[in-house]
């Protein structure tokens, strides 16, 4: 059974950069031919998806935050991680990884529990 | 981007009583559609994917239908589980797009 855990600071200062890892266990992030995504939920709100990378590094990011967002993997670790710079009180979320079947059937089957991302200074 | 868009915002229910959800695309999203569950302070949990396909481990009172713009949750006699939030997710366009949610509560 796949399992995802995020972790990673749950304050940031405005305009400094949020940095998340997603570890993944049960199954290996470099095989299978799946996605590995980011998606997060603002405090009582619904669900926004920010990218998604393959294990050979290919990314796709939603342009309303592609210019600040960086996803990158780590085979040898079994992880892959987000990145997002400039942040303001608006990035203030819930962020969780996700598992993406693949490149066509990009719904999230396999989900991390969410880790709550606070901007204040 | 596909706007999606979930009705009713709230939906009241008995247990043992149906309850019927639906989501709504800005444009064709053809089958590429799936169902989410999320309770509060848990991440969402995949229900339906292909508009219309259970996933692993889920009931059989849950279906989903439709194809197109117009898709429906169908949840056949509420459980006491069952009362939650569901979102419905277009991955027909590379922008992938959640709706607002439908909240099901006890009536």
């Amino acid at each position: 059974q796949v399992q995802l855990q995020e972790s990673g600071p749950g304050l940031v200062k405005p305009s400094q950069t949020l940095s998340l890892t997603c570890t993944v266990s049960g199954g290996s992030i470099s095989s299978g031919g799946y996605y590995w995504s980011w998606i997060r939920q603002h405090p009582g709100k619904g669900l926004e998806w920010i990218g998604y990378i393959y294990y050979s590094g290919s990314t796709y990011y939603n342009p309303s935050l592609k210019s600040r967002v960086t996803i990158s993997v780590d085979t040898s670790k079994n992880q892959f991680s987000l990145k997002l710079s400039s942040v303001t009180a608006a990035d203030t979320a819930v962020y969780y990884c996700a598992r993406t079947p693949t490149v066509t059937t990009r719904y999230f089957d396999y989900w991390g529990q969410g880790t709550l991302v606070t901007v204040s200074s | 981007e596909i706007v999606m868009t979930q009705s009713p915002a709230t939906l009241s229910v008995s247990p043992g009583e149906r309850a019927t959800l639906s989501c709504r695309a800005s444009q064709s999203v053809s089958s590429n559609l799936a169902w989410y569950q999320q309770k509060p302070g848990q991440a969402p949990r995949l229900l339906i994917y292909g508009a219309s396909t259970r996933a692993t481990g889920i009931p059989a009172r849950f279906s989903g239908s439709g194809s197109g713009t117009e898709f429906t949750l169908t949840i056949s006699s509420l459980q006491s589980e069952d009362f939650a939030v569901y979102y419905c997710q277009q991955y027909n366009n590379w922008l992938l797009t959640f709706g607002g949610g439908t909240k099901v509560e006890i009536k």
